[in-house]
């Protein structure tokens, strides 16, 4: 499985972009990059994923490069309850064991 | 998207009771669901993995017979915690994920305070 590595915290202000890039050199063919968000006390909540190239829903978009080794999740105009931990995971999310393994995400704390 | 519940949202035991933990899916049928702990201002950490009709998988390092897992239908899979003890509070979250999709739903987790 492969190993991620991403910020430990990042500060940002209302109405800003937000970019966290998520290492992953040992990515695997059949791996897909995917985040998660998670608020204190809950279960972290799908925000979005790929493969490769980009992707866009309707809250984020993830950009990956053509070597698939990093990944960047964008936050368009941030708000304050979008203060949060964001983790970086891969895996192959379609074969029948689909456990990921978590790293310690990213702390992002949205200032007024 | 799917939804996962989990019940109870929040125990509290004396040292030495064992405490069940729910989690159902809703709206979808899952023959896999994952358990987690996840420790204050630390990651997620992978317990063990429920298969539907079969024994659990568990992860290095955590005990099969002090987490008693059973994965009665495609909709419930629960978690025992047996004996418990302090060291054993923590954030407890399942998580499960229709086959013909690709992303894991979680549920709201499980806090677990033993006294």
């Amino acid at each position: 499985l492969a190993k991620t590595t991403q910020p430990i915290s990042m500060d940002s202000y209302e109405g800003q972009e937000v970019n966290i890039t998520c290492s992953h050199n040992n990515i695997a063919t059949n791996d897909y990059i995917t985040w998660y968000q998670q608020f204190p006390s809950q279960g972290p909540r799908f925000i979005i994923q790929g493969y490769k190239t980009k992707v866009t829903n309707e809250v984020a978009s993830l950009f990956i490069p053509a070597d698939r080794k990093s990944s960047t999740l964008s936050l368009p105009r941030v708000s304050l309850s979008d203060t949060a931990v964001y983790y970086c995971l891969v895996g192959d999310p379609t074969g029948n064991n689909r456990k990921l393994i978590w790293g310690l995400g990213t702390s992002l704390a949205v200032n007024p | 998207g799917a939804v996962v519940s989990q019940h109870p949202s929040r125990v509290i035991c004396k040292s030495g009771t064992s405490v069940k933990i729910e989690c159902r899916s809703l709206d979808f049928q899952a023959t896999t669901m994952f358990w987690y702990r996840q420790f204050p201002k630390q990651s997620l950490m992978l317990m063990a993995t429920s298969n539907e009709g079969s024994k659990a998988t568990y992860e290095q390092g955590v005990e099969k017979d002090k987490f008693l897992i059973n994965h009665a239908s495609l909709t419930l899979s629960t978690l025992t915690v047996t004996s418990a003890h302090p060291e054993d509070s923590s954030f407890y979250i399942c998580s499960a994920g229709p086959t013909s999709a690709n992303e894991q739903f979680f549920g709201p987790g499980t806090r677990l305070t033993v006294l």
